[in-house]
């Protein structure tokens, strides 16, 4: 299989307290990880696109100063919610795709979610 | 602009009334399209790939086709445990950096 997890699955935050999220591939090797938020009854958001050893590249409208990703290693990247507010709460959700990247195994597997609460 | 778009909305099922989700795409050229479970709370599960117009994957009571407009992803005999919210999503030839562009989802509800 491919099984990505993350950690925490769910933390709530006092306002202007910034929060880290883990993101690992269990049982392959992750090149490019992408985090996402979702809102309730909503689909999945891009955020970024997080490439193992470089910087990542944040989608439009994201703040990149905000939310601060670290793809540190081939399975794992750190999502960094900084001076978090109640609007930042959300779903976030993290997937990694399967390296290496054939047509025929190029396949986002996705994290369990962290729900995030900021009070 | 890339767009999915996925219909209905919402749909509810007897337990053994087959049915389909349909998701169409506008996009400037298609590499993949694939299907996502997502149950409530949890991040989505991969179910299929689908690379070419003509092509069909199944999987148990699911199977996904596609056409170069629109994917059908067809439920023979569902049961209540199908009940879930299913996603589609383009990945584009070139320019994308591999990204999904999701739709918004059909929320399958299954009753016995």
């Amino acid at each position: 299989g491919a099984v990505v997890s993350q950690h925490p699955s769910w933390v709530i935050c006092k306002s202007g307290t910034s929060v880290k999220i883990e993101c690992r591939s269990l049982d392959f090797q992750a090149t490019t990880m992408f985090w996402y938020r979702q809102f309730p009854k909503q689909s999945l958001m891009l955020m970024a696109t997080s490439n193992e050893g470089s910087k990542a590249t944040y989608e439009q409208g994201v703040e990149k100063d905000k939310f601060l990703i670290n793809h540190a290693s081939l399975t794992l990247s750190t999502l960094t919610v900084t001076s978090a507010h109640p609007e930042d709460s959300s779903f976030y959700i993290c997937s990694a795709r399967r390296y290496p990247g054939t047509v025929s195994t190029d396949t986002q597997y996705f994290g369990p979610g962290t729900r995030l609460t900021v009070l | 602009e890339d767009q999915v778009t996925q219909s209905p909305e919402a749909l509810r099922l007897q337990e053994g009334e087959s049915s389909s989700l349909n998701c169409s795409y506008t996009v400037s050229g298609l590499r993949g399209l694939f299907w996502y479970r997502q149950d409530p709370g949890k991040g989505p599960e991969f179910l299929f790939t689908l690379y070419s117009a003509g092509e069909e994957k199944e999987k148990e009571r699911l199977k996904a086709t596609l056409t170069k407009k629109e994917s059908f992803l067809h439920i023979t005999a569902p049961k209540p445990e199908d009940s879930a919210t299913y996603l589609c999503a383009v990945q584009i030839l070139t320019g994308g950096g591999n990204k999904l562009t999701f739709g918004t989802g059909t929320q399958l509800k299954v009753e016995l």
